[in-house]
């Protein structure tokens, strides 16, 4: 079945140091995968999402990510991180029924 | 664009009542609509896919009778937690796809309270 992990469950950076979180996924053919952020009491927010092409996608507030095949990966980086970037951060992938099974969440904390 | 609501986006009810949550696709025309529930500090758990005029496909595990799916309309979908209990109490969360793409927008979600 087509899955996400997400290895970091909580990470704490300084504000205006880069950001990255890793995503892999279990997935036979090739994968639409997804990053959510998740700000508290709320719903997800679209960061940006791969189907084919560019393997470097450009999201919203600055992030990007990078599917990386040879490493089921689609890890999602920021250059500087900003006080507001605080929050729960979601990798998904499409199943074949065209749902969306999601890693557990890394949560990101900035520290001043 | 892309925008999703649902309303109430919180709610208090006492044991045994029913209530009822709206998840509205505000610009676009939702084939598919999905409803989550999430616990605290927890990832998303899909309970229910509703695509427009047809029931509700619910997951393993989830009671279609206590959890009652309506699909009327391309832009709205409604979720009534039937019964409700405190174990019911979580934060549910709705989404919508227009089907074409696979992308899931989602709704700002609710925070059912039940006493």
């Amino acid at each position: 079945a087509q899955s996400v992990t997400q290895p970091d469950i909580h990470i704490t950076v300084s504000e205006g140091a880069s950001l990255e979180l890793r995503c892999n996924y279990s997935y036979g053919a090739t994968p639409y995968l997804f990053w959510y952020v998740q700000s508290p009491g709320q719903g997800l927010q679209l960061l940006l999402k791969y189907f084919s092409g560019d393997t470097l996608v450009q999201g919203i507030k600055g992030f990007e990510a990078e599917f990386k095949r040879s490493q089921s990966s689609f890890n999602l980086r920021k250059p500087s991180v900003h006080w507001s970037d605080a929050a729960e951060y979601f990798c998904a992938v499409v199943t074949n029924d065209y749902k969306l099974s999601f890693g557990a969440g890394t949560t990101v904390t900035v520290r001043a | 664009g892309a925008v999703v609501s649902q309303h109430p986006s919180w709610v208090i009810c006492k044991s045994g009542t029913s209530v009822k949550i709206e998840c509205r696709s505000l610009d676009f025309q939702a084939t598919t609509m999905f409803w989550y529930r999430q616990f605290p500090k927890q990832s998303l758990m899909l309970m229910a896919t509703s695509n427009e005029g047809s029931k509700a496909t619910y997951e393993q595990g989830v009671e279609k009778d206590k959890f009652l799916i309506n699909h009327a309309s391309l832009t709205l979908s409604t979720l009534t937690v039937t019964s409700a209990h405190p174990e019911d109490s979580s934060f549910y969360i709705c989404s919508a796809s227009a089907g074409s793409e696979d992308t899931q927008y989602f709704g700002p979600g609710t925070r059912l309270t039940v006493l």
